[in-house]
């Protein structure tokens, strides 16, 4: 069961600094990872999202990094504004998993 | 478009009350799904739908039911409400399964069971 966490839980920084979000999965199957901001009070807003073939995206001040190996994932946030006050998560699609397959024989 | 909208904003319950989650959406999404959001454990997938009239279990989808007789309407109801059901619901919507990366999320219910 693929599990997901951030670390730390909460954050505060001085602005105009820079921060990494972490994110870390345990299944490292997966189809690509989605990074969403949540204001309060609100719905999630999508930032970035990374394919599996990927290793980053970048938006504006934003650039998340993936690595599937280590399962982990780093949302990096440049010169931090007091507007970027939010709550971030992180999101993995798991790759399609496949049945066993059904062997058909039509006889004549 | 409104997007996807959710009512109630805000619900107190009882224990063992009823209720239904309204969620609809007028982009012709055929996913929708719901989640609820607890602290520390992110958003967890309750159930969802693929189209009208299809429906499936998500990770956690005791003591809560769905429907889809629509293409725009995923309501879903709690048919005793528990302490445990206190939460933030979103509903959610996509174009596909396939385009889950582009769900556009409803702003929330909050629910008190109380």
């Amino acid at each position: 069961k693929q599990e997901v966490t951030q670390i730390p839980a909460a954050l505060s920084v001085p602005e105009g600094e820079n921060l990494v979000l972490n994110c870390s999965f345990t299944d490292s199957a997966i189809y690509n990872l989605q990074w969403f901001r949540q204001d309060p009070g609100k719905g999630l807003t999508s930032l970035l999202l990374i394919q599996s073939s990927q290793r980053e995206q970048t938006s504006g001040r934003l650039n998340a990094s993936l690595d599937k190996s280590s399962g982990r994932s780093t949302l990096y946030i440049a010169a931090s504004q007091p507007g970027d006050s939010a709550t971030y998560l992180c999101a993995v699609k798991i790759r399609v998993t496949f049945g066993t397959g059904t062997r058909l024989q039509v006889t004549l | 478009n409104a997007g996807v909208t959710q009512t109630p904003k805000f619900q107190v319950l009882k224990t063992g009350q009823s209720m239904t989650l309204q969620c609809a959406q007028d982009m012709n999404h055929e996913y929708m799904s719901w989640y609820r959001q607890d602290p520390g454990m992110g958003l967890r997938l309750i159930h969802y739908s693929v189209g009208a009239g299809i429906t499936d279990q998500g990770e956690v989808p005791n003591g809560y039911n769905v429907s889809r007789s629509t293409t725009e309407d995923f309501p879903l109801r709690l048919l005793s409400a528990a302490p445990s059901q206190t939460s933030v619901y979103f509903c959610a919507s996509s174009y596909s399964q396939d385009a889950w990366e582009t769900q556009y999320f409803g702003p929330g219910t909050r629910l008190l069971v109380l």
